[in-house]
């Protein structure tokens, strides 16, 4: 049974730093892994999937990494913004295929003026 | 091409009243999922559906809780006899095809209030 972990569950830190956050997964038999951001009572916006064969994938100041043999995908976020401030949840595949994910409870990230 | 919609966004209903969550994917996507937010957890697979098929239901509770996909119209998820520990953030996804491949792209939720 897949389970996914997320740590840490929240992080403050100074606009420009970049900052990594960190995802684990038990099955290593995923199809792909995904994150996603999710603000304050909206809906979740997806920021990259990486597909099993694929190491890492690059959108913008986001990189993401995945790892199956460690089960473990991290996000970089270079140069934080204040508007980065989300929670952010990554969610493997429930292993068949189907598309079903299984999320991580989320890391709630702060980034001050 | 309009993203994925969700209506309500907010409904409030008495315990033991039915509760109709409506979904439409969107425009081309055929594959429809829900999923569930309960106060201070993660979201929780529910079902998975494609047109007039439910594919895989294995996280939906065993009473009282339905879902469909008819050929025409929105996915409907549908909670009959709500109870307060029904209160939660349902979030729908769609995808134009199956499996890994395939982003999904969410609605905006629908939240459940249950008196």
């Amino acid at each position: 049974k897949q389970e996914v972990t997320q740590i840490p569950a929240a992080l403050s830190v100074p606009e420009g730093e970049n900052l990594v956050l960190n995802c684990s997964f038990t099955d290593s038999a995923i199809y792909n892994l995904q994150w996603f951001r999710q603000d304050p009572g909206k809906g979740l916006t997806s920021l990259l999937l990486i597909q099993s064969s694929q190491r890492e994938q690059t959108s913008g100041r986001l990189n993401a990494s995945l790892d199956k043999s460690s089960g473990r995908s991290t996000l970089y976020i270079a140069a934080s913004q204040p508007g980065d401030s989300a929670t952010y949840l990554c969610a493997a595949d429930g292993s068949s295929n189907t598309g079903k994910l299984i999320f991580g409870q989320g890391t709630t990230l702060q980034v001050k003026p | 091409n309009a993203g994925v919609m969700q209506n309500p966004r907010h409904l409030v209903r008495r315990r033991g009243q039915e509760a109709r969550l409506r979904c439409s994917p969107m425009k081309g996507h055929s594959h429809v999922y829900w999923y569930r937010q309960l106060p201070e957890e993660g979201l929780k697979f529910m079902v998975y559906l494609q047109k007039e098929n439910i594919i895989d239901e294995s996280g939906m509770p065993k009473e009282r809780f339905s879902a469909e996909f008819p050929k025409e119209g929105p996915s409907i998820l549908r909670i009959q006899q709500v109870v307060r520990g029904d209160s939660a953030a349902y979030f729908c996804a769609s995808s134009p095809g199956q499996g890994a491949a395939d982003t999904q792209y969410f609605g905006p939720g629908t939240r459940l209030t249950v008196l």
